[in-house]
C-alpha cells in the first residue's frame, strides 16, 4: 500500500545532540513538508521540499535541518541549536501540481529531549 | 499572509447529537481551498473535508459537512450523529495554489470529545 512512513516513532535525545527523523514516501509525490506539534499551538511548518535537492524554510526552521536528495526521501535533522526540539513532528506530502494540495501524512515522530 | 483561527480550544457533544466547529480565515485571494482534518488519539492526521473558495455548494462527506461563508470568511463544520470514534483533533487549514504549491497553514485546533 502506498503510503508515509516516519521512524523512529518514539525518541530521546540529550541535550546537545542532533538527531535525524526519517520520512520515507511511495505515492509518487513530488513535495514533501515537516510539521511541528505542539500542544495548542496546531501545525507550524519547518521544512518543505518541492523538488529534488531543493527546499525551502517554512516558518520555524531555526535549528533544524533537511536534505532531498531522492524524491521519497525528507530526512529532518533537529540540531543541538534548536533550543526547545521536544515535540511531536509530522512529515506530509502531496503531488506538485494538485491544486487543492491534499497533504497525506506519515504517523509521526515523538522527540524527547532528556 | 494567511492566517486561519480556530476559537473553541475544546468542546464536546453528546453522542447521536450534533456539534459545530469554527473556523475563520485571512486572505486576499480569490481562488483557494479549504480543508478539516482529523487527529483521533492514534495521532495519524485524517482528511475529513475540503472546499474549493470557487464552489457555492457547501461540500458533503456523509454526516460532515461545512458551512462555507466567503464573504464573512468563515468554513465551519457540522459533525452530525456524532459517534464516539468523532473523538479527536480537529484542525481546519489553507491552501492558495495561486502563490506556487506553497503549504497548508493550519489553525490551532479544536479538541472534541463525544461523550457516550
Amino acid at each position: 500500500d502506498g503510503g508515509i512512513t516516519q521512524s523512529p516513532k518514539y525518541l530521546f535525545r540529550k541535550e546537545g545532540q542532533n538527531v535525524t527523523l526519517s520520512c520515507e514516501q511511495n505515492l509518487n509525490h513530488d513535495a514533501m513538508y515537516w510539521y511541528r506539534q505542539d500542544p495548542g499551538q496546531g501545525l507550524r511548518l519547518i521544512y518543505y521540499s518541492q523538488i529534488v535537492n531543493d527546499f525551502q524554510k517554512g516558518d520555524i526552521a531555526e535549528g533544524y535541518s533537511v536534505s532531498r536528495e531522492k524524491k521519497e526521501s525528507f530526512p529532518l535533522t533537529v540540531t543541538s541549536a534548536q533550543k526547545n526540539p521536544t515535540a511531536f513532528y509530522l512529515c506530509a506530502s502531496s503531488p506538485l501540481f494538485s491544486g487543492a494540495n491534499v497533504l497525506t501524512f506519515g504517523a509521526g515522530s515523538r522527540l524527547t529531549v532528556l | 499572509a494567511q492566517t486561519v483561527t480556530q476559537s473553541q480550544p475544546e468542546m464536546s457533544v453528546q453522542e447521536a447529537e450534533t456539534v459545530t466547529l469554527s473556523c475563520t480565515y485571512d486572505t486576499s485571494e480569490n481562488n483557494y481551498y479549504l480543508f478539516w482534518y482529523k487527529q483521533p488519539p492514534s495521532r495519524q492526521m485524517i482528511l475529513v473535508i475540503r472546499q474549493e473558495a470557487y464552489k457555492q455548494q457547501n461540500a458533503t462527506e456523509n454526516r460532515f459537512s461545512v458551512n462555507f461563508q466567503k464573504a464573512a470568511k468563515s468554513f465551519s463544520l457540522k459533525i452530525s450523529d456524532s459517534q464516539l470514534g468523532d473523538t479527536a483533533m480537529y484542525f481546519c487549514a489553507f491552501h492558495s495554489p495561486g502563490s506556487g504549491n506553497t503549504p497548508l497553514v493550519f489553525g490551532k485546533g479544536t479538541r472534541l470529545s463525544v461523550i457516550a
